[in-house]
């Protein structure tokens, strides 16, 4: 079966430190895959989807970047957090039928 | 793409009742789907219905679509406290198959 695994689960930065979370996705081969964020209170706003390695396309401007250096992980990145930044990030894939299939999330908090 | 809007965005009830949320949207779609949010986890998707249905079942779940009104709604019956959670609509149209998420709605169920 497949499955979703991000990490880290819970994050704590200062602002100006850089930024990592990863994603890997097992029992599937060549999914796409996202990067959502939620901010408190809000909807789950698409930031980076990728079709294949090195393949990322950018939804909205920001202070974030997206890589896939393999084929089944996806990591969400920053040089310089912000404030702003913080808020809860979902990693998923699509498992067909327009269904997403979500990780278990990562909490940011910028401070 | 276009956004579904969820309404209420907050509903508290007692166990045992039913539990009705709506999602509406603006232009024609392909599909519409409803994800379940556990407090600070990831989404789950629960069911999905295609622009030419008008009903869906799934255990204590019932999904309607009336596309003249441009609206759908997730009946949850004989609720239970493990119902709790938020609610989603996300919305499948145009050319892509990424859908696109509200902002759900919150629903309390009292033991």
């Amino acid at each position: 079966s497949q499955t979703i695994h991000q990490w880290p689960a819970t994050l704590v930065q200062p602002v100006g430190s850089p930024l990592s979370l990863e994603c890997t996705v097992e029992g599937t081969s060549n999914p796409n895959l996202y990067w959502y964020r939620q901010a408190a209170g809000r909807g789950l706003q698409l930031l980076f989807y990728s079709v294949g390695i090195g393949q990322i396309s950018s939804e909205v401007p920001q202070n974030l970047s997206a890589s896939r250096p393999q084929d089944r992980q996806f990591i969400l990145s920053s040089k310089k957090l912000l404030l702003s930044d913080s808020g809860f990030y979902l990693c998923a894939w699509y498992r067909g039928d327009y269904t997403i299939y979500f990780g278990e999330g990562s909490w940011l908090t910028v401070v | 793409s276009q956004q579904g809007e969820e309404d209420p965005q907050a509903l508290s009830i007692q166990e045992g009742e039913n539990a009705t949320m709506n999602c509406s949207y603006k232009t024609s779609i392909n599909n519409l789907q409803w994800y379940r949010q556990n407090s600070g986890r990831g989404l789950v998707h629960l069911i999905l219905i295609r622009s030419n249905e008008r009903e869906k079942h799934s255990g204590r779940l019932r999904v309607t679509l009336d596309t003249s009104k441009k609206s759908s709604s997730l009946l949850i019956t004989a609720s239970r406290a493990a119902d709790t959670a938020s609610y989603f609509c996300a919305i499948a149209s145009g050319g892509s198959y990424i859908p696109t998420f509200g902002r759900g709605t919150s629903l309390i169920v009292h033991p």
